[in-house]
């Protein structure tokens, strides 16, 4: 199993600019969401997914959308790029949320917004 | 929302001593989480516990739901284990959705 897979590792875009970051996991679950770490505060949710088809917002959803057309993906895109979206994203998921079950990360994004 | 509050923020230890990091929350909780994030950057999934007790190696995780606290023990601690620790709760009793403590990062000196 690779567990939960996250590309680019790093990544360097020009204000303007979209771009989508891409989780993936093999692991057959239901929960995925997507964080975004920056320096000095906790991880910060941005969207989540409790199944195929199903997303939410979570604390920070402005200027990111995503979709879960599979159980296995679950990328978010950047429409719009803007400097204060540099940051670490991270993706993670667990069997069928996160009241009762461990969180699996990716290795996470570098992302940087020029 | 629930407000979660990690210390200390930093902390430097020798090798052998016994560590502790604490973590509080404001508003009753189903489980809380403790993670650990690699000088790399990967975060892994160390407790998830909801009462009493759990305790993994020289790792232990307590809890105390009265008092909305919750407590990270290493045992005899070894330099591999310097890293950010990190306590994760849900943001209301019965959301899906996570807030996270910023952490408290450990140095272990040989």
């Amino acid at each position: 199993n690779a567990g939960v897979t996250q590309t680019p590792k790093f990544q360097v875009l020009k204000t303007g600019q979209s771009m989508t970051l891409q989780c993936a996991q093999d692991m057959n679950h239901e929960y995925m969401s997507w964080y975004r770490q920056d320096p000095g505060m906790g991880l910060r949710l941005i969207h989540y997914s409790v199944g195929a088809g199903i997303t939410d917002q979570g604390e920070v959803p402005n200027g990111y959308n995503v979709s879960r057309s599979t159980t296995e993906d679950f990328p978010l895109r950047l429409l719009s790029a803007a400097p204060s979206q540099t940051s670490v994203y991270f993706c993670a998921s667990s069997r069928t949320g996160t009241r009762n079950q461990p969180q699996h990360f990716g290795d996470g994004t570098r992302l940087s917004i020029l | 929302k629930n407000e979660v509050e990690q210390s200390p923020q930093n902390l430097t230890a020798q090798e052998g001593e016994f560590i502790t990091i604490n973590c509080s929350y404001s508003v009753g909780i189903s489980a809380l989480h403790w993670l650990q994030q690699h000088p790399g950057g990967g975060i892994v999934s160390l407790f998830m516990l909801s009462s009493g007790k759990k305790k993994h190696g020289r790792l232990i995780a307590t809890i105390n739901i009265q008092e909305k606290h919750s407590s990270l023990h290493i045992t005899a601690s070894h330099p591999r284990d310097s890293a950010v620790y990190i306590c994760a709760v849900p943001s209301q009793g019965g959301s899906e959705k996570l807030v996270f403590g910023k952490g408290t990062k450990l140095t272990v000196n040989p």
